[in-house]
């Protein structure tokens, strides 16, 4: 199966500062990565997906890059807020059982 | 649009009873539902795979026996915690995925609110 690793497991920045979170697979065959939102006793709620036939995709102060190559993508959040603050997921797809395998997750603090 | 939703939210029950939990895509069909499962600080764990009209897959190591899957509609998935113990209390989540997005990728899946389940 997929094997998932996110860096870094939890992850403080002052607000306005950039956040980035990397997460490695290693099903060479994944073609969708996902980045999931979770706040505390809540659902994840997307964020920002990408395809493998793009490296990088933005929306506002979100952006994910992807390496397929390495295979690797990463999580970019610019100017944060505290409403940043939750546990963001990577969780890419399997494309041959056609599920998605999460990361451990990163605990994101954004200190005002 | 692509909502779903999960009932209950939350429930509290006695060692040995049996829980059903329901899942529910309220805008789009699903013929594919997942079920997961996620400990307090932990991640993430998919249990099953639900399919309309057929049987669910499972994950290793989760007794099909004890987590009964019923997709009987393509917008309602169920999930039936039998002889429920204390180590099955958890955050159960379901997800959907809307094989006719046409706003989004078809991939995309999009996670109910979750149902807390507590077994004293």
């Amino acid at each position: 199966g997929e094997n998932v690793e996110q860096h870094p497991s939890t992850l403080s920045v002052q607000e306005g500062d950039s956040a980035v979170i990397k997460c490695t697979y290693s099903d060479s065959a994944s073609n969708y990565f996902p980045w999931y939102k979770q706040e505390l006793g809540k659902r994840p709620q997307l964020i920002i997906d990408i395809r493998s036939n793009v490296g990088e995709k933005k929306d506002q102060r979100i952006a994910v890059t992807l390496n397929k190559t390495a295979k690797h993508f990463s999580l970019h959040i610019t100017e944060t807020q505290p409403e940043d603050s939750a546990v963001y997921f990577c969780a890419p797809l399997n494309n041959a059982g056609n599920m998605l395998t999460f990361g451990g997750g990163t605990r994101l603090m954004v200190k005002p | 649009g692509a909502v779903v939703s999960q009932h209950p939210s939350w429930v509290i029950c006695k060692s040995g009873t049996s829980v059903k939990i329901e899942c529910r895509s309220l805008d789009f069909q699903a013929t594919t539902m997942f079920w997961y499962r996620q400990f307090p600080k932990q991640s993430l764990m998919l249990m099953a795979t639900s399919n309309e009209g057929s049987k669910a897959t499972y994950e290793q190591g989760v007794e099909k026996d004890k987590f009964l899957i019923n997709h009987a509609s393509l917008t309602l998935s169920t999930l039936t915690v039998t002889s429920a113990h204390p180590e099955d209390s958890s955050f159960y989540i379901c997800s959907a995925r809307d094989p006719f997005s046409s706003g989004q990728f078809t991939d995309t899946q999009y996670f109910g609110p979750g149902t807390r389940l507590t077994v004293l």
